[in-house]
Parts: C-alpha cells; structure tokens; sequence
C-alpha cells in the first residue's frame, strides 16, 4: 500500500516562528501537494513539485515556502507563522500522467499558531 | 475558474438505505474526478477515479458516474451503513491540479 507520512498530527507554534511540516511518501511517485483545508473553504492548493527541485506555486502560496531536496519528501514551509495560518495541512503524491492520476493523502498536521 | 459544488452540505440516513451524493462543475474540459472520503480529524482516501472518456466507475458498494456535458457527477452508495459516516469530497482534475468541492458530511444511523 502507498504510504504518506505527516511527521506530526498536532502541532502548537507560536505568531513568528518558522515552522517546517514534513511529508514522505514511499512509492516513487513523482508528483507531491501541499493543501490546506479549512471549514467552509475546502481543499485549497499552496504548492506543488512535479520532480526533485522543482515547485510550482499553488492557489494561495503567499507565506509559505517549500523544499524538495530528494523525491520522496516534500517540506512545507511557514517562514513567519500567523494566526491566520492556523489550519488541517495535507500532503498528498501520485504518479504523473496525462491528467493525472489517482491522489494519495497523509493523515494531516493540525497546525495552531497561538 | 473551474468552481465544483456539492450538494447538500450534510445528509442523514437510515442503515440500509441507498443514497445519491450529488457534485456540479463549472467547467467541462477535465482531465478525470475523484471521490474521496474523509474521517473526522483525518486525511482523505481516494474512493474512485472516472477518466473523462469513462462514463462510470464501480467499487464494491460504491459506483460513481460522470456527466461532462451537464457538468455533474454521483457518487451511488448502496445498502448504506454506519461505517460509511464519513466526509466525501468530489475533486475534478482540470489543469493536472485538483479542483476539491467542500464536501458532504454523511450520517448513516443505525
């Protein structure tokens, strides 16, 4: 089974600080996602990478930053966390191909900033 | 902009019965549409994926069908049951990015 793994489920920063979220899937797939997810909003797109290196920017990318150093993780980025950042982040992969294929998702990072 | 509705918002029913979940699209050039379901405080599972030249996709107790031309999709779940209570999302694939309804929370009482 395809795996996608948050490095954490809850986590409490402070307005500020720099916070990384973590996610690495196991299954070579080349396509990864960050999505916020907030009541009434839905699923919002902040950032993407088709391969290692490369980023794409999203819907709503402004705050954010990402990485992607090796294939299988992807590093999402709060450089100066808000309270208007305060959200369910998820991660998500898929093998690329003419539209797209079927989404994986983690189990989500529940972010408070205080 | 490609925008995806589903309605109605919540929905309850009783175990057994077989219920439609409704998803509406803006824009009919896609790529494919996914249903997923979501737990409370959970990630999302992908349920099915019907490509745009598909017209229907079966798993188990679950069928989904696409319309392009009306701009519409249905997710059938039949023979409902309380396991079942879950979010599900409808999400269209326009520009190989993921166009994700808001989601219709289902209540299966037993």
């Amino acid at each position: 089974d395809v795996k996608v793994t948050q490095s954490s489920r809850y986590l409490v920063k402070r307005t500020g600080e720099k916070v990384f979220l973590e996610c690495v899937q196991d299954m070579d797939h080349e396509n990864m996602f960050w999505y916020r997810q907030d009541p009434g909003l839905g699923l919002r797109l902040i950032y993407f990478s088709y391969d290692v290196k490369m980023k794409e920017k999203g819907d709503i990318p402004e705050g954010y930053s990402v990485s992607r150093e090796k294939k299988e993780r992807f590093s999402l980025i709060l450089e100066s966390a808000s309270t208007n950042q305060t959200s369910m982040y998820l991660c998500a992969s898929s093998f690329p191909g003419i539209g797209g294929e079927k989404l994986f998702f983690g189990s989500g990072t529940q972010l408070s900033v205080l | 902009k490609q925008e995806v509705t589903q309605i109605p918002a919540a929905l309850s029913v009783p175990e057994g019965e077989n219920l439609v979940l409704n998803c509406s699209f803006t824009d009919s050039a896609i790529y494919n549409l996914q249903w997923f379901r979501q737990d409370p405080g959970k990630g999302l599972t992908s349920l099915l994926l019907i490509q745009s030249s598909q017209r229907e996709q079966t798993s188990g107790r679950l069928n989904a069908s696409l319309d392009k031309s009306s701009g519409r999709s249905t997710l059938y779940i039949a023979a409902s049951q309380p396991g079942d209570s879950a979010t599900y999302l409808c999400a269209v694939n326009a520009t190989n990015k993921l166009i994700f309804g808001t989601g219709t929370l289902l209540a299966v009482q037993p």
